[in-house]
């Protein structure tokens, strides 16, 4: 993998069901994993920072895992609710001090009331 | 709290003017950047700057420049604008930690300006 994959890329749930998305990401040359929410009108904010392998982060009802050998990394929702609706967007980045932060393309989530 | 601010929310130029988008941030950060956002597409970096004076290509500088005067604020430029250049416009900017620029940086981002090019 070369870049940042995000599925789905759009996501409808209903009010009160929980739900996961992934990210994909070059295992190769990993230092960290970002997780950041994208609410409409407002700016995107960071959820959560991870650099082992194993990691899992927690923030209310929302969680991250990681998986740096098989560059992969699951966003848990566990009771979704209307203000968790919003583009989720995650990010790779490497060792080296040139290495830049590459975006996925974020997934959108709509929950259903 | 982190705040990044940015002059525009909603901008409409025409083909061939020059646009300035300014970035400012209030935390006393070295790292600032410049992405653009496109449907279907991830945020792409555009310029980034670790220092004042000091910027760098990010992946998609072509038809941009970048000024950094002053610590806190980062101006992006489009010298002639262009209609592919019509897209949100983010800003963002991290602390530095000791020994270089770190990948681990939390980003905090401004709220987007949403330029259009007719």
């Amino acid at each position: 993998i070369l870049n940042v994959e995000q599925s789905p890329q759009s996501l409808h749930v209903q009010e009160g069901d929980s739900t996961n998305f992934t990210c994909s990401f070059p295992s190769s040359n990993f230092y960290a994993l970002h997780w950041y929410r994208w609410e409409t009108a407002k700016s995107p904010e960071a959820l959560f920072v991870m650099t082992l392998n194993g990691d899992e982060k927690k923030k209310g009802q929302i969680s991250a895992t990681l998986n740096t050998k098989e560059g992969y990394s699951y966003l848990y929702i566990k009771g979704s609710q209307p203000e968790d609706s919003a583009t989720y967007l995650c990010a790779s980045s490497g060792y080296s001090s040139a290495s830049k932060i590459i975006f996925g393309s974020g997934t959108r989530l709509s929950i259903r009331p | 709290d982190v705040k990044v601010t940015q002059s525009s929310r909603y901008l409409v130029k025409r083909t061939g003017e020059k646009v300035f988008l300014e970035c400012v941030q209030d935390m006393d950060h070295e790292n600032m950047f410049w992405y653009r956002q496109d449907p279907g597409l991830g945020l792409r970096l555009i310029y980034f700057s670790y220092d004042v004076k000091m910027k760098e290509k990010g992946d998609i500088p072509e038809g941009y420049s970048v000024s950094r005067e002053k610590k806190e604020r980062f101006s992006l430029i489009l010298e002639s604008a262009s209609t592919n250049q019509t897209s949100m416009y983010l800003c963002a900017s991290s602390s530095l930690i000791e020994g270089g620029p770190s990948s681990t940086d939390t980003q905090y981002f401004g709220p987007g300006t949403r330029l259009t090019v007719l």
